[in-house]
């Protein structure tokens, strides 16, 4: 069965240190999302991209955030410097585009950061 | 204000106690309401796409109706491993890409 590929699964880094997360999304998606999930709380959405253009990047914190998806199929997010407030699951989600946008995203696992 | 509310936040039952979640929802054009089971530690699992009044679907003991402004997922003589954190998200259709607006889940716990 297709997933959706994410690493690492866990991440310890120290304030104000640079870290790297990484998506594989299912064969022929075309559209990816990074949401970031609070212990607690709902996802919610970091950015979009379409496949190497970004669709949506309005909540993504762009002073330390930044996210790429260089040839359309996988993609890095990255945070530098990290804060403490920025301990959370990172989760990876796509979708296929048909004709109908009501189809539903498909999830990884997700990356427990923890900044200490 | 939340666009999509969920309730209650939490809910203990016995084996075998059927119950109901609500979401309910305040967006301008609703292109799909989307149930996700998730497991503590893990991404959530799709269960159910929900597109307008009336529509219900079924999965195993889990069942989602859909009105104009709230969901129910209807849980039937639930099972321990039905214990998991139920979200509700909804896609509207004014906004500039297709990423889902989640509530903050109901966890449930079922126990033998």
């Amino acid at each position: 069965e297709a997933e959706v590929a994410q690493s690492p699964r866990y991440k310890i880094t120290e304030k104000s240190q640079a870290v790297a997360f990484w998506c594989d999304p299912i064969s022929g998606h075309a559209t990816l999302y990074w949401y970031r999930q609070i212990l607690g709380q709902g996802p919610e959405l970091l950015v979009q991209f379409q496949d190497e253009s970004v669709v949506d990047d309005s909540q993504l914190p762009k002073d330390r955030f930044s996210a790429e998806r260089l040839k359309g199929v996988d993609s890095t997010l990255k945070i530098q410097p990290a804060e403490l407030g920025d301990s959370a699951m990172y989760l990876c989600a796509s979708r296929s585009t048909g004709v109908s946008q009501g189809t539903e995203a498909f999830f990884g696992q997700g990356t427990r950061l923890t900044v200490v | 204000e939340d666009q999509v509310t969920q309730s209650p936040e939490a809910l203990r039952l016995q084996e075998g106690e059927s119950s109901s979640l609500n979401c309910s929802y305040t967006v301008s054009g609703l292109r799909g309401l989307f149930w996700y089971r998730q497991d503590p530690g893990k991404g959530p699992e799709f269960l159910f796409t929900l597109y307008s009044a009336g529509e219900e679907k079924e999965k195993e003991r889990l069942k989602a109706t859909l009105t104009k402004k709230e969901s129910f997922l209807h849980i039937t003589a639930p099972k321990p491993e039905d214990s998991a954190t139920y979200l509700c998200a909804v896609r509207e259709a004014n906004q500039a890409g297709t990423a889902l607006i989640f509530g903050k889940g109901t966890t449930l716990s079922v126990s033998s």
